[in-house]
């Protein structure tokens, strides 16, 4: 079964900053889908970004990037220019091609003035 | 286009009781998916329902159900609650559920079991 792991379960960045989310996975599977979750305290939940495995090519989506490097089969969150809207809990999710998703356990980000 | 809502929000209920959730997709939204949210969990996946049948399936006790009506509204039921159930439940739709549909998420039921 897939597995996501991310070790950090809180982290921290001060306004205007760069922080970096980890995000591994367990698959014995060659094609695939990765997303970050965003779920702000008592709000919904919402996509922040997707990777194709098929594409060498890292997301990004405008101060959000990826580092995906599937060999390692790890797939990191970069915040730039960090905000006060970016707090909020981080969650990293697999998707498989059959449509099941898995997802991690969270990472709370802080963002601090 | 209005959101994915949930209904009700908050639900408290005893052991041994059972409980049915609600989950209106995204007007033209055909796939609907249900994961059960806890702190020392993280999320987890379900089930997902396509044109009113079950597509997927996650690894919870026959428990769980859910149904997905013709208007793609899905409802999840359990039954013989305990307290481990105790959870945010989550919905989310999408407009096919293919692996490059966006899923939108609903705010979830909040069930307390005691």
């Amino acid at each position: 079964a897939q597995t996501v792991t991310q070790s950090q379960p809180e982290m921290s960045v001060q306004e205007a900053e760069t922080v970096t989310l980890s995000c591994t996975y367990d698959t014995s599977e060659s094609d695939y889908y990765l997303f970050w979750y965003k779920q702000p305290p008592s709000r919904q939940m919402i996509l922040v970004i997707r990777q194709e495995a098929y594409k060498q090519q890292n997301a990004t989506e405008n101060r959000f990037s990826v580092n995906f490097q599937k060999a390692a089969k790890s797939f990191s969150l970069k915040i730039s220019d960090s905000q006060l809207g970016d707090a909020a809990m981080y969650f990293c999710a697999y998707r498989t091609i059959g449509n099941q998703f898995y997802f991690g356990t969270g990472t709370s980000l802080t963002v601090i003035p | 286009k209005a959101g994915v809502t949930q209904t009700p929000r908050y639900l408290i209920k005893t052991r041994g009781q059972q409980v049915t959730l609600s989950c209106s997709p995204i007007s033209g939204h055909r796939s609907v998916s249900w994961y059960q949210q806890t702190p020392g969990q993280g999320l987890q996946f379900l089930f997902e329902y396509f044109s009113e049948t079950q597509r997927n399936k996650g690894n919870f006790p026959g428990r769980f159900s859910g149904r997905q009506f013709s208007n793609s509204r899905s409802e999840m039921n359990v039954s013989t609650l305990e307290l481990g159930d105790s959870a945010l439940y989550l919905c989310a739709s999408s407009s096919n559920g293919g692996p490059t549909d966006t899923q939108y998420f609903g705010p979830g039921t909040r069930l307390t079991v005691l």
